[in-house]
């Protein structure tokens, strides 16, 4: 079985601030795939990375950045410097293979004010 | 990139009634197509695989009869919510494995929120 965990539901924080989401997995596999989406409040959701489990390079991309720990089955996303376009939910993501079902985390809930 | 669009984006509807959601995929050839429920700040539920050409696979506890899903191409899914109640009211989102095949690449629509009175 497989399972997301996102034990933070809610965050607030002051815009120009840094925030990580966590994530922490469950798997058998030694193959799987993890993701984070962003969910604004108009409720489409936008993907924002796709991992898998041979590479743990941390990555970054803009004020994005993202920690790929197996040795804890976490894979952190961290927001330098926060804006208020990033209040959304942000959701992070497992799979196993092909056949693309994804399981969900619960999701977090991202405020940034001004 | 592929762009998943779904339709209508909002429907009200009474109770008893039957509502048609559709998803179709814009730019590219959908041969799969998940549909997700979604209730207030909850996650996001799979509710089964549509795949064209062939009968969806439903997830545990989903009822087939209540939730019709037809595939009949390779770019529209459409999800029928039969004689719909109160408690079908929910966020439903789409979405399609992408154009190159690799794994976990999903398009989601923009979603469709149901209302049923």
């Amino acid at each position: 079985a497989q399972k997301v965990t996102q034990a933070q539901t809610e965050i607030s924080v002051v815009e120009k601030e840094d925030v990580t989401l966590d994530c922490v997995y469950e798997t058998r596999d030694t193959t799987y795939y993890l993701f984070w989406y962003k969910q604004p409040p108009s409720g489409e959701l936008v993907f924002l990375i796709r991992r898998n489990s041979f590479d743990e390079q941390n990555e970054i991309s803009g004020r994005y950045s993202w920690n790929f720990q197996k040795s804890t089955s976490s894979f952190n996303f961290t927001i330098t410097a926060s804006q208020v376009v990033d209040s959304a939910v942000y959701f992070c993501a497992l799979t196993m293979g092909a056949n693309s079902k994804l399981t969900f985390g619960k999701g977090i809930t991202l405020s940034v004010r001004p | 990139g592929a762009v998943v669009s779904q339709h209508p984006s909002r429907v009200i509807c009474k109770s008893g009634t039957s509502v048609k959601i559709e998803c179709r995929s814009l730019d590219f050839q959908a041969t799969t197509m998940f549909w997700y429920r979604q209730f207030p700040k909850k996650s996001l539920m799979l509710m089964a695989t549509s795949n064209e050409g062939s009968k969806a696979t439903y997830e545990q506890g989903v009822e087939k009869d209540k939730f019709l899903i037809n595939h009949a191409s390779l770019t529209l899914s459409t999800l029928t919510v039969t004689s719909a109640h109160p408690e079908d009211s929910s966020f439903y989102i789409c979405s399609a494995r992408g154009p190159s095949g690799r794994t976990g690449e999903l398009f989601f629509g923009e979603g469709s929120r149901l209302t049923v009175l």
